[in-house]
């Protein structure tokens, strides 16, 4: 069945390495959503595309964080340099224009030593 | 897949019980609420959504309440079960696709 997935499912890198997350949205799909997880933020939005144009990076750290769609199968979340406090997990999310439900994927659980 | 073990509010039912997760909300602008169910290792699960001109909507074992009045929103599983164990977000957005994400309950059922 149709499902939104993201790799890797790990990540163990060290502070200064950059690290880039991949999510295939669900066939379809117009919209895409990057979640963060944390113990302390719980569920933060960090961006989300429609029609793979960026609506709304407002969560994401600038100067380190990027965000992209090269093409409407494929949305990419990179962190250059990676730091300690980026560690957590990071889900990706693809719905459609109009309805409230966002399928989430498996997660990327990113550990900065 | 992935979760974290998030310091949440905790509720304890027994199997078979009716459940009750509460959530306080603070924009009143927002238009729809939503509640989604987070498994042990897994990405949260979409479960209902309600517009803010209702007060009450069903699915499949659930019911959400809206009460604008005090800015609560209730979230009521009938007959819980042990595939009901797992932890239960509220979430608001604005119509836009902004949605924003409570802190959580863990819900544990007791066999």
């Amino acid at each position: 069945d149709a499902r939104v997935t993201q790799t890797p499912r790990h990540k163990v890198t060290e502070m200064g390495q950059e690290v880039t997350m991949r999510c295939q949205p669900i066939l379809g799909h117009n919209t895409v959503f990057w979640y963060r997880q944390t113990m302390m933020q719980g569920l933060e939005l960090l961006a989300y595309f429609r029609n793979r144009a960026p609506l709304d990076d407002s969560g994401m750290p600038k100067d380190r964080f990027s965000a992209e769609m090269p093409d409407a199968t494929l949305a990419t979340l990179k962190i250059q340099p990676s730091e300690p406090r980026d560690s957590a997990v990071y889900f990706c999310a693809s719905g459609l224009t109009g309805d409230n439900e966002q399928f989430f994927g498996p997660g990327t659980r990113l550990t900065v030593l | 897949g992935e979760s974290v073990g998030l310091h949440l509010p905790t509720l304890s039912v027994q199997e078979g019980d009716n459940s009750i997760i509460n959530c306080a909300y603070s924009n009143s602008a927002s238009d729809y609420f939503i509640w989604y169910k987070q498994e042990s290792g897994k990405g949260p699960q979409f479960i209902i959504d309600i517009r803010s001109n209702m007060d009450k909507r069903q699915g499949q074992r659930v019911t959400v309440l809206l009460n604008k009045t005090v800015k609560h929103l209730s979230l009521q599983i009938a007959a819980t079960q042990p595939g009901d164990s797992a932890v239960y977000f509220c979430a608001e957005n604005t119509g836009g696709f902004k949605t924003i994400f409570g802190a959580g309950t863990r819900l544990f059922v007791k066999a």
